[in-house]
């Protein structure tokens, strides 16, 4: 079955530092892959989404890139900002079942000033 | 437009006892998953309704959960009886729409705590 590995949290870094999360997949065909993220106090919502090979998904400064090869889709920023802190979720959906998806256990950022 | 609407934001129940949550979908939107967010883990499915059908409740622990949607549009997620393991949070979401790219667009969730 399908499953999503993310990186182990917390996660602490200064404002303006890099940022990394690595996520990993494994399915069956060609599924979509998306980054949710759940603020303090609010839903999941979605941050960037790839649906095939080499795209590259971006929104808020974030940027992940399908890799295909490497069954990765690794979170990055450049400069975060403390109102980035949050958890956030690496998921896939089937291709067949667009909806249907799946999460990893997420990483929970903080940003400190 | 407005979003996914879920009830009750949360609830306390001793075990043994029954819940109900309840969901109102986007308007249009045709599919809608109720998913179980355990503390520290990601949201696993539970069960996925296409309009008024049930597509897929392979993860839903039927003995004491159940689910409905009448009318393709509301849905009611029940727990009875309740067990400890059963503290979570329970996400609604759905998707659907012209321009249906397999994203999700969740509710705020309704928190259970079982004691």
């Amino acid at each position: 079955g399908n499953s999503v590995t993310q990186m182990e949290g917390p996660v602490t870094l200064s404002e303006e530092a890099f940022l990394t999360i690595n996520c990993t997949y494994t399915a069956t065909g060609y599924p979509s892959l998306f980054w949710y993220v759940q603020y303090p106090g609010e839903g999941l919502q979605l941050l960037l989404k790839a649906t095939k090979a080499d795209d590259k998904g971006s929104n808020k400064g974030f940027e992940a890139t399908y890799r295909k090869e490497t069954t990765s889709f690794h979170l990055e920023k450049g400069s975060v900002q403390v109102s980035d802190s949050a958890v956030y979720f690496c998921a896939l959906s089937d291709r067949g079942n667009a909806g249907k998806s799946t999460f990893g256990d997420g990483t929970t950022l903080t940003v400190k000033p | 437009e407005a979003g996914v609407a879920q009830s009750p934001r949360y609830k306390i129940i001793e075990k043994r006892q029954s819940v109900a949550f309840w969901c109102n979908p986007i308007s249009g939107h045709a599919t809608l998953y109720w998913y179980q967010q355990i503390l520290g883990q990601g949201p696993k499915l539970l069960i996925q309704f296409q309009n008024n059908g049930v597509v897929d409740d392979s993860q839903l622990p039927k003995d004491r959960f159940s689910a409905e949607r009448l009318k393709g549009v509301d849905s009611t997620l029940k727990i009875q009886p309740a067990k400890l393991e059963d503290s979570a949070v329970y996400l609604c979401a759905t998707t659907g729409g012209a321009l249906n790219t397999g994203e999700l667009f969740f509710g705020e969730g309704s928190r259970l705590t079982v004691l």
